[in-house]
C-alpha cells in the first residue's frame, strides 16, 4: 500500500493482559521501525526490522516487549502483561532506506492500560 | 547516544507573521535533520529535511537552516495560516538507523 497501516486505532487492555499491535510498511520499504510516544509528545524508539531481520532493539523493554516482521504479514509488536507505564500512543514507520531518517509514520495505535 | 533539544515549547502566532522552532543536537556525526508536522490524533509527516552538507534549504513557506559548527538548526515558517497549527518536531540522526526527537512545539496561529 502506498500508506503504512496500523490496527487498532485504539486498545484497552487491564494491566497483566496482552496487548498486540499490527503494522503494514509501505509497499517496497524494507524497513521498519516502532516507536513509543508518551506524554503526548516525547518519542522513544524501540526497535528497528531490516525486512524479517532485527536491526536494532537498543529500544526494548525485553522482559514484555517483543516484536516480529515475518514475510508476508504485517509486523507486530507484543506487549506481555501490560503494565499502566504502557499507556501511549505506538508509532510503527517505514522507510525505503534504513540511513536516510526519510521515515513514513502511520497514524499509531493508542494502549490505554486500566 | 543523540540528545536533542528543542525550542520553544509552544508558539503562539498571528496568522501572516512568521514562526520560528530551534533545536540542538549533541553527535557530531550527526548528519540529517528532519522536521516532523503532527496533527492532532495523526502520525508525524516528514515536511523538510536537510542534510549535513547543506546550510539551507526551502520549500515554498518552510524553510530549514543548519549550523553544524554550532550544533544547532532551525524551522522558519513565513507568512503562517491557520492549518499551520500543529506540533513540530526536529529529529536527528547520525546514520545509525534511527531518528532521535526533540520534545515537540505546539504552533498555534491566531486568525
Amino acid at each position: 500500500g502506498e500508506e503504512v497501516a496500523q490496527t487498532p486505532k485504539h486498545l484497552v487492555r487491564g494491566e497483566g493482559q496482552k496487548a498486540k499491535l499490527y503494522c503494514a510498511p509501505i509497499k517496497g520499504h524494507s524497513y521498519v521501525f516502532w516507536y513509543q510516544q508518551v506524554l503526548k509528545n516525547e518519542f522513544k524508539f524501540l526497535i528497528s526490522f531490516q525486512n524479517e531481520n532485527v536491526f536494532d532493539e537498543t529500544g526494548m523493554p525485553k522482559e514484555r516487549f517483543s516484536a516480529k516482521c515475518l514475510p508476508n504479514s504485517p509486523c507486530s509488536l507484543e506487549i506481555q502483561a501490560t503494565k499502566l507505564e504502557d499507556s501511549a500512543v505506538y508509532f510503527c514507520a517505514s522507510s525505503p532506506r534504513g540511513d536516510t531518517g526519510e521515515l513514513f509514520f502511520g497514524e499509531g495505535s493508542r494502549l490505554t492500560v486500566l | 547516544g543523540e540528545n536533542v533539544e528543542q525550542h520553544p515549547s509552544t508558539l503562539s502566532v498571528q496568522e501572516g507573521d512568521s514562526a520560528v522552532i530551534k533545536c540542538t543536537y549533541s553527535d557530531s556525526a550527526s548528519n540529517y535533520f528532519p522536521w516532523y508536522k503532527q496533527e492532532l490524533g495523526k502520525g508525524p509527516q516528514l515536511i523538510i529535511d536537510i542534510r549535513s552538507n547543506v546550510g539551507e534549504k526551502k520549500d515554498q513557506r518552510i524553510a530549514v537552516t543548519l549550523n553544524k559548527t554550532a550544533k544547532h538548526f532551525s524551522l522558519h515558517i513565513t507568512e503562517t495560516q491557520p492549518e499551520d497549527s500543529a506540533v513540530y518536531f526536529c529529529a536527528a540522526t547520525s546514520g545509525d538507523y534511527k531518528l532521535s526527537f526533540g520534545a515537540g512545539t505546539t504552533v498555534t496561529v491566531r486568525a
